[in-house]
């Protein structure tokens, strides 16, 4: 399949660990923001969202936290395991476009060693 | 979920493309994505309930449809080199979340 990030950041982890993928976004007037784990010749599949009102939010060995003072976000996965390899995208929908488009980040590639 | 077709497409510059998306039953709302190769995705457009509902910094020749039953086309006209990408299709209810299909990949030679 297609090659998804040839140049992106890569963070490099061990089975078993935690991770922890950032993200800066750059819209004060963003109100929603979702992660998306895209594997190579797919599709941006859903992991977790977070609206502008809540700091953090848990999912199934995710979690999302969001800093709206510094306009940063990050994932953290828990356990990490060989399926969670892929590229990790944040995006961002600014509440005054009026339509719900997301503006993306430039994605990190996460890397898991057995 | 949301499907999309064709997989793959290859055309050459100055020729024109239809992509093809079917949407998650029950969503209103159907977004247009181009992903270069390494690179996060772009919005292209957006339709709601069959009229345009906002647009990227992507020309003219980029234009859309929607249809009642769930379906819409991405049409590109006058392909250029630069329009080689992944395509992808995005819907949603109005829930704000979007849900992806597998993507067309587009080579213009």
């Amino acid at each position: 399949g297609e090659s998804v990030g040839l140049h992106l950041p890569t963070l490099s982890v061990q089975e078993g660990d935690n991770s922890i993928i950032n993200c800066a976004y750059s819209n004060s007037a963003s109100d929603y923001f979702i992660w998306y784990k895209q594997e190579s010749g797919k599709g941006p599949q859903f992991i977790i969202d977070i609206r502008s009102n809540m700091d953090k939010r848990q999912g199934q060995r995710v979690t999302v936290l969001l800093n709206k003072t510094v306009k940063h976000l990050s994932l953290q996965i828990a356990a990490t395991q060989p399926g969670d390899s892929a590229v990790y995208f944040c995006a961002e929908r600014a509440m005054d476009t009026g339509r719900r488009a997301l503006t993306f980040g430039s994605g990190t590639r996460l890397q898991v060693q057995p | 979920g949301v499907t999309q077709s064709p997989t793959h497409l290859i055309k050459t510059r100055g020729q024109q493309v239809t992509l093809r998306c079917s949407s998650q039953s029950g969503h209103n709302t159907v977004s247009w994505y181009q992903q270069a190769l390494g690179q996060g995705p772009q919005f292209i457009f957006q339709y709601y309930r069959e009229e345009e509902n906002g647009r990227g910094n992507f020309p003219p020749r980029f234009s859309g449809l929607q249809f009642p039953n769930d379906s819409s086309e991405l049409n590109v006209n006058a392909l250029e080199l630069d329009d080689s990408a992944l395509y992808l299709c995005a819907s949603s209810s109005n829930e704000d979340t979007q849900y992806f299909g597998p993507g067309t990949r587009l080579t213009v030679l």
